[in-house]
């Protein structure tokens, strides 16, 4: 079975300075992880996604996420924030069989509301 | 090209009607997928339709039930309506069920 825990349920950053937002899974096969982005009353954006390439993966609007298999974390980091970035994380994870395939669902955090003040 | 689209927007019924909500996936998208997002919580998984079959199931019960249509078009039926029902309901559509999904906007259902 495979689960997903974000470590924070709010963080609060300030305009210029970093963002991590924490995120440990749980997965009975190699998985593939995402991170998606909500904001209010807008459908869930991609920002990136790991499907065993290279550990290290850049998104959009200058987001990445390190997977680290011994740690079983997959954290999303951007250097500089912005007011734009203010919204909800979702750290997400789907399992695949060995045989190569997905088992097709996307198991969800409970999120990460990330506030950016001025 | 037009993403995911899902109607209606909003929608409000009372404790044990049913309800249709409805789906139309990204233009070459073939699979469609349901979650349930209650408030302040992450999108559960309800079920995923492909070639007009059920191919997984999340841990919903009966009452949930779903149909995809040739066109690739998808209903989420909900039965006998109970208030923890309230939720915004997403859809998303890939193409194969082995790809990324792209969500749309969600339908807000509001169960009295």
């Amino acid at each position: 079975a495979q689960s997903v825990t974000q470590l924070d349920s709010h963080v609060s950053v300030s305009e210029g300075t970093p963002v991590l937002l924490r995120c440990n899974y749980s997965s009975s096969y190699s998985p593939s992880l995402f991170w998606y982005v909500q904001h209010p009353n807008k459908g869930l954006q991609l920002l990136l996604k790991y499907t065993s390439a290279a550990t290290l993966v850049k998104g959009i609007n200058g987001f990445e996420a390190e997977f680290k298999k011994s740690e079983t974390s997959f954290h999303l980091t951007k250097p500089s924030a912005h007011m734009s970035d203010a919204a909800e994380y979702f750290c997400v994870v789907s399992d695949r069989h060995s045989s190569g395939g997905s088992n097709y669902k996307l198991t969800f955090g409970k999120g990460t509301l990330l506030t950016v003040n001025p | 090209d037009a993403g995911v689209t899902q109607s209606p927007t909003h929608l409000i019924k009372t404790r044990g009607q049913q309800v249709t909500l409805r789906c139309s996936p990204k233009s070459g998208h073939d699979t469609v997928s349901w979650y349930q997002q209650a408030l302040g919580q992450g999108p559960q998984f309800i079920f995923q339709y492909y070639e007009e079959e059920e191919r997984q199931r999340g841990n919903f019960p009966d009452r949930f039930s779903g149909h995809q249509f040739p066109n690739y078009s998808s209903e989420l039926n909900v039965n006998a309506l109970l208030l923890g029902d309230s939720a915004l309901y997403l859809c998303a559509s890939s193409f194969g069920f082995n790809n990324e999904q792209f969500f749309g906007p969600g339908t807000r259902l509001t169960v009295l």
